[in-house]
Protein backbone atom coordinates (compact mmCIF):
# COMPACT_ATOMS: atom_id res chain seq x y z
CA UNK A 1 0.00 0.00 0.00
CA UNK A 2 1.53 3.15 -1.29
CA UNK A 3 1.94 6.38 0.75
CA UNK A 4 0.66 9.92 0.44
CA UNK A 5 2.38 10.57 -2.98
CA UNK A 6 2.64 14.05 -3.76
CA UNK A 7 3.91 15.06 -6.79
CA UNK A 8 6.13 17.19 -8.18
CA UNK A 9 8.33 16.71 -5.12
CA UNK A 10 10.39 20.47 -6.56
CA UNK A 11 8.54 23.18 -8.75
CA UNK A 12 9.91 26.10 -9.63
CA UNK A 13 7.77 28.58 -11.40
CA UNK A 14 8.09 32.57 -12.35
CA UNK A 15 5.95 35.40 -11.21
CA UNK A 16 2.61 35.31 -12.38
CA UNK A 17 2.63 31.78 -13.75
CA UNK A 18 0.14 29.02 -12.33
CA UNK A 19 1.38 26.27 -9.68
CA UNK A 20 -0.79 22.86 -9.51
CA UNK A 21 0.26 20.74 -7.22
CA UNK A 22 -1.22 16.56 -6.77
CA UNK A 23 -1.95 15.21 -3.96
CA UNK A 24 -2.68 11.19 -4.41
CA UNK A 25 -4.30 9.90 -0.85
CA UNK A 26 -3.55 6.56 0.32
CA UNK A 27 -5.42 3.58 -0.59
CA UNK A 28 -8.93 3.35 0.76
CA UNK A 29 -8.39 7.16 2.06
CA UNK A 30 -11.22 9.38 1.37
CA UNK A 31 -10.23 12.73 3.50
CA UNK A 32 -7.58 15.15 2.21
CA UNK A 33 -5.48 17.92 4.01
CA UNK A 34 -2.92 20.68 2.83
CA UNK A 35 -0.92 22.30 4.54
CA UNK A 36 1.96 24.91 3.77
CA UNK A 37 5.44 25.38 5.32
CA UNK A 38 6.94 28.69 5.42
CA UNK A 39 10.80 28.09 6.13
CA UNK A 40 11.83 28.04 9.70
CA UNK A 41 8.01 27.60 10.65
CA UNK A 42 5.60 25.19 11.40
CA UNK A 43 2.77 24.05 9.31
CA UNK A 44 0.04 25.88 8.40
CA UNK A 45 -3.38 24.28 8.28
CA UNK A 46 -5.05 25.51 4.68
CA UNK A 47 -7.76 23.42 3.84
CA UNK A 48 -9.35 19.89 4.28
CA UNK A 49 -11.35 17.90 1.58
CA UNK A 50 -13.61 14.84 0.78
CA UNK A 51 -14.32 13.88 -2.35
CA UNK A 52 -16.24 16.48 -4.39
CA UNK A 53 -16.51 18.69 -1.20
CA UNK A 54 -14.48 21.33 0.58
CA UNK A 55 -15.09 20.64 4.44
CA UNK A 56 -13.19 23.55 5.78
CA UNK A 57 -11.61 25.90 3.89
CA UNK A 58 -10.78 28.69 6.77
CA UNK A 59 -6.92 28.13 5.80
CA UNK A 60 -7.09 29.28 2.55
CA UNK A 61 -6.01 32.52 1.31
CA UNK A 62 -8.70 35.02 -0.36
CA UNK A 63 -7.12 35.00 -3.34
CA UNK A 64 -5.64 33.17 -6.03
CA UNK A 65 -5.74 29.78 -3.64
CA UNK A 66 -8.17 27.08 -4.94
CA UNK A 67 -8.41 23.36 -4.22
CA UNK A 68 -10.34 20.68 -5.51
CA UNK A 69 -10.94 16.62 -5.12
CA UNK A 70 -12.38 14.91 -7.50
CA UNK A 71 -14.07 11.85 -7.63
CA UNK A 72 -11.44 10.24 -9.91
CA UNK A 73 -7.64 11.68 -9.33
CA UNK A 74 -5.84 13.20 -7.30
CA UNK A 75 -6.79 16.99 -5.22
CA UNK A 76 -5.00 19.44 -6.85
CA UNK A 77 -3.82 22.50 -4.78
CA UNK A 78 -3.62 25.79 -7.78
CA UNK A 79 -2.25 28.65 -7.14
CA UNK A 80 -2.65 31.58 -9.28
CA UNK A 81 -0.03 34.24 -10.46
CA UNK A 82 2.06 33.05 -7.80
CA UNK A 83 4.04 35.46 -6.23
CA UNK A 84 7.80 35.01 -4.12
CA UNK A 85 6.17 34.85 -0.81
CA UNK A 86 4.04 31.81 -1.81
CA UNK A 87 7.29 29.82 -1.73
CA UNK A 88 6.93 27.21 0.69
CA UNK A 89 6.38 23.89 1.31
CA UNK A 90 3.10 22.21 0.46
CA UNK A 91 2.18 19.01 2.38
CA UNK A 92 -0.79 16.94 1.87
CA UNK A 93 -1.88 14.23 4.10
CA UNK A 94 -4.72 11.87 3.58
CA UNK A 95 -7.10 9.71 6.08
CA UNK A 96 -9.79 7.24 6.00
CA UNK A 97 -13.19 7.89 6.39
CA UNK A 98 -14.40 9.36 9.73
CA UNK A 99 -14.93 6.73 12.48
CA UNK A 100 -11.87 4.66 11.50
CA UNK A 101 -9.09 4.09 13.93
CA UNK A 102 -6.26 5.89 12.39
CA UNK A 103 -4.68 9.39 11.97
CA UNK A 104 -3.76 11.29 9.14
CA UNK A 105 -0.30 10.28 7.22
CA UNK A 106 1.59 12.71 5.25
CA UNK A 107 2.95 12.84 1.71
CA UNK A 108 7.00 13.77 1.13
CA UNK A 109 5.77 17.63 0.47
CA UNK A 110 6.43 19.88 -2.64
CA UNK A 111 8.90 22.74 -2.84
CA UNK A 112 7.67 25.56 -4.29
CA UNK A 113 10.09 28.21 -5.49
CA UNK A 114 9.00 31.47 -7.09
CA UNK A 115 11.60 33.32 -8.87
CA UNK B 1 -8.69 29.69 20.43
CA UNK B 2 -7.50 26.50 19.35
CA UNK B 3 -3.37 26.44 19.74
CA UNK B 4 0.11 24.26 20.49
CA UNK B 5 2.88 25.50 22.03
CA UNK B 6 6.75 24.78 21.64
CA UNK B 7 7.96 27.28 23.93
CA UNK B 8 11.90 25.41 23.16
CA UNK B 9 12.95 26.88 19.35
CA UNK B 10 16.45 25.15 19.82
CA UNK B 11 17.57 22.44 21.67
CA UNK B 12 20.88 20.91 21.96
CA UNK B 13 22.29 18.17 24.07
CA UNK B 14 25.25 15.72 23.75
CA UNK B 15 24.80 12.41 22.29
CA UNK B 16 23.80 9.32 24.84
CA UNK B 17 22.03 12.38 26.98
CA UNK B 18 18.86 12.35 27.66
CA UNK B 19 16.29 14.69 25.93
CA UNK B 20 13.11 16.59 26.75
CA UNK B 21 11.01 18.59 24.34
CA UNK B 22 7.82 20.49 25.85
CA UNK B 23 5.01 21.11 24.11
CA UNK B 24 1.08 22.58 25.52
CA UNK B 25 -2.19 22.50 23.95
CA UNK B 26 -4.80 24.92 24.26
CA UNK B 27 -8.40 23.38 23.79
CA UNK B 28 -11.67 23.45 25.32
CA UNK B 29 -11.42 19.58 25.42
CA UNK B 30 -8.75 16.85 25.61
CA UNK B 31 -7.52 16.64 21.91
CA UNK B 32 -5.48 14.12 19.81
CA UNK B 33 -2.00 14.88 20.17
CA UNK B 34 0.78 13.57 18.33
CA UNK B 35 4.65 14.21 17.64
CA UNK B 36 5.97 14.30 14.41
CA UNK B 37 9.81 14.72 13.24
CA UNK B 38 10.76 16.48 10.06
CA UNK B 39 14.64 15.68 8.91
CA UNK B 40 15.62 18.76 6.57
CA UNK B 41 14.02 18.36 3.04
CA UNK B 42 11.74 15.48 4.27
CA UNK B 43 8.05 15.10 4.57
CA UNK B 44 6.63 14.43 8.58
CA UNK B 45 7.17 11.08 10.40
CA UNK B 46 4.59 10.21 13.04
CA UNK B 47 6.84 9.34 16.03
CA UNK B 48 3.77 8.51 18.11
CA UNK B 49 -0.23 9.49 19.05
CA UNK B 50 -2.26 8.99 22.36
CA UNK B 51 -5.93 9.07 21.54
CA UNK B 52 -7.42 7.89 25.09
CA UNK B 53 -5.84 5.04 27.51
CA UNK B 54 -2.51 4.78 29.30
CA UNK B 55 -1.40 8.65 29.43
CA UNK B 56 2.16 7.32 28.60
CA UNK B 57 2.84 6.76 25.21
CA UNK B 58 5.21 4.70 23.52
CA UNK B 59 6.05 5.36 19.86
CA UNK B 60 9.12 4.91 17.24
CA UNK B 61 12.40 5.34 17.63
CA UNK B 62 12.85 4.86 21.27
CA UNK B 63 10.42 7.92 21.88
CA UNK B 64 7.56 8.05 24.30
CA UNK B 65 5.53 10.82 25.28
CA UNK B 66 3.47 11.60 28.68
CA UNK B 67 -0.05 13.65 28.31
CA UNK B 68 -0.50 15.45 31.73
CA UNK B 69 -4.23 16.77 32.02
CA UNK B 70 -3.48 19.02 34.88
CA UNK B 71 -0.68 21.00 32.91
CA UNK B 72 -2.49 20.87 29.58
CA UNK B 73 0.76 19.05 28.19
CA UNK B 74 2.41 15.78 26.12
CA UNK B 75 6.43 16.35 26.50
CA UNK B 76 8.40 13.84 24.45
CA UNK B 77 11.02 12.34 25.59
CA UNK B 78 13.87 9.73 24.81
CA UNK B 79 16.58 8.63 27.47
CA UNK B 80 19.81 8.41 25.21
CA UNK B 81 19.84 10.13 21.69
CA UNK B 82 21.58 9.65 18.83
CA UNK B 83 22.83 11.78 16.16
CA UNK B 84 20.57 10.22 13.99
CA UNK B 85 17.93 12.61 16.56
CA UNK B 86 18.82 15.70 14.98
CA UNK B 87 15.85 17.11 13.20
CA UNK B 88 12.50 19.26 13.56
CA UNK B 89 10.45 18.07 15.93
CA UNK B 90 6.39 18.80 15.98
CA UNK B 91 4.04 18.71 18.55
CA UNK B 92 0.52 18.68 16.66
CA UNK B 93 -2.89 18.47 17.89
CA UNK B 94 -6.57 17.68 16.47
CA UNK B 95 -10.19 17.74 18.33
CA UNK B 96 -10.97 14.24 16.90
CA UNK B 97 -9.35 11.40 14.93
CA UNK B 98 -10.25 12.97 11.02
CA UNK B 99 -9.87 16.81 11.90
CA UNK B 100 -7.75 19.40 10.86
CA UNK B 101 -4.41 19.18 12.74
CA UNK B 102 -2.65 22.40 14.03
CA UNK B 103 0.63 22.23 14.55
CA UNK B 104 3.72 24.21 17.00
CA UNK B 105 6.15 25.92 15.41
CA UNK B 106 8.47 23.24 16.20
CA UNK B 107 11.53 22.34 18.36
CA UNK B 108 15.03 22.05 16.26
CA UNK B 109 17.19 19.51 18.24
CA UNK B 110 20.96 19.75 17.73
CA UNK B 111 23.12 16.88 18.84
CA UNK B 112 26.82 17.14 20.17
CA UNK B 113 29.14 14.24 19.32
Amino acid sequence: NAGVMQNPRHLVRRRGQEARLRCSPMKGHSHVYWYRQLPEEGLKFMVYLQKENIIDESGMPKERFSAEFPKEGPSILRIQQVVRGDSAAYFCASSPPRGSDTEAFFGQGTRLTVV
Amino acid sequence: AQSVTQPDIHITVSEGASLELRCNYSYGATPYLFWYVQSPGQGLQLLLKYFSGDTLVQGIKGFEAEFKRSQSSFNLRKPSVHWSDAAEYFCAASPNRDDKIIFGKGTRLHILP
